[in-house]
């Protein structure tokens, strides 16, 4: 299975564009990039999925370049309620098992 | 509908004791999975069932147990409680195993303590 690393943490302003970038080295052919977020005492909630090139969805965008080696999750104009743990996941399939989290990036949202 | 529910949400436990923890995949959903989720960690995958049989699990001691009920329906078992099994207990259910556009859907958890 594909190890991901992505930053422990980010700060951010309220109403700017946060960009989290997740590496994923060894990602296989058939792997699709899919990131969750996850609110305190919640549990993790499908943000978006992508294969390759762009994705867009009303709550973010997902990029991918040619070597799908990264991808970067793109939050628009965070908010207070923005503040959670964002995990990247690589699997052949978003509803396959075993899903597999590493410790995801703490970003903090500040007024 | 109903997203996937978890029962209880909280309980508490002493050491050697057992517990039970339940799930509800969202209607429709065959496939369920249990994640353990400490503190300050991401969730580790524990099992995972479709239609009633077990198709994967994790590195957990053979403390840990589960099976899934004929309306797919699923129950975490764990025996002989340690001071590390605390965690929150999640479970997340999807259409099958293998549906490449259906994300795994999670419950709010069950928060496990044990004393």
């Amino acid at each position: 299975l594909a190890k991901t690393t992505q930053p422990i943490s980010m700060d951010s302003y309220e109403g700017q564009e946060v960009n989290i970038t997740c590496s994923h080295n060894n990602i296989a052919t058939n792997d699709y990039i899919t990131w969750y977020q996850q609110f305190p005492s919640q549990g993790p909630r499908f943000i978006i999925q992508g294969y390759k090139t762009k994705v867009t969805n009303e709550v973010a965008s997902l990029f991918i370049p040619a070597d799908r080696k990264s991808s970067t999750l793109s939050l628009p104009r965070v908010s207070l309620s923005d503040t959670a743990v964002y995990y990247c996941l690589v699997a052949w399939s978003s509803g396959n098992t075993p899903l597999v989290f590493g410790k995801g990036t703490r970003l903090s949202v500040i007024a | 509908d109903a997203g996937v529910t978890q029962s209880p949400t909280h309980l508490i436990k002493t050491r050697g004791q057992h517990v039970t923890l339940r799930c509800s995949p969202i209607s429709g959903h065959k496939s369920v999975s249990w994640y353990q989720q400490v503190l300050g960690q991401g969730p580790q995958f524990i099992f995972q069932y479709y239609e009633k049989e077990e198709r994967g699990r994790g590195n957990f001691p053979d403390r840990f147990s589960a099976r899934q009920f004929p309306n797919y329906s699923s129950e975490l078992n764990v025996n002989a409680l340690l001071l590390g099994d605390s965690a929150l207990y999640l479970c997340a259910s999807s259409l099958t195993p293998t549906d490449v556009n259906q994300p795994q859907h999670f419950g709010d958890g069950t928060r496990l303590s044990i004393l």
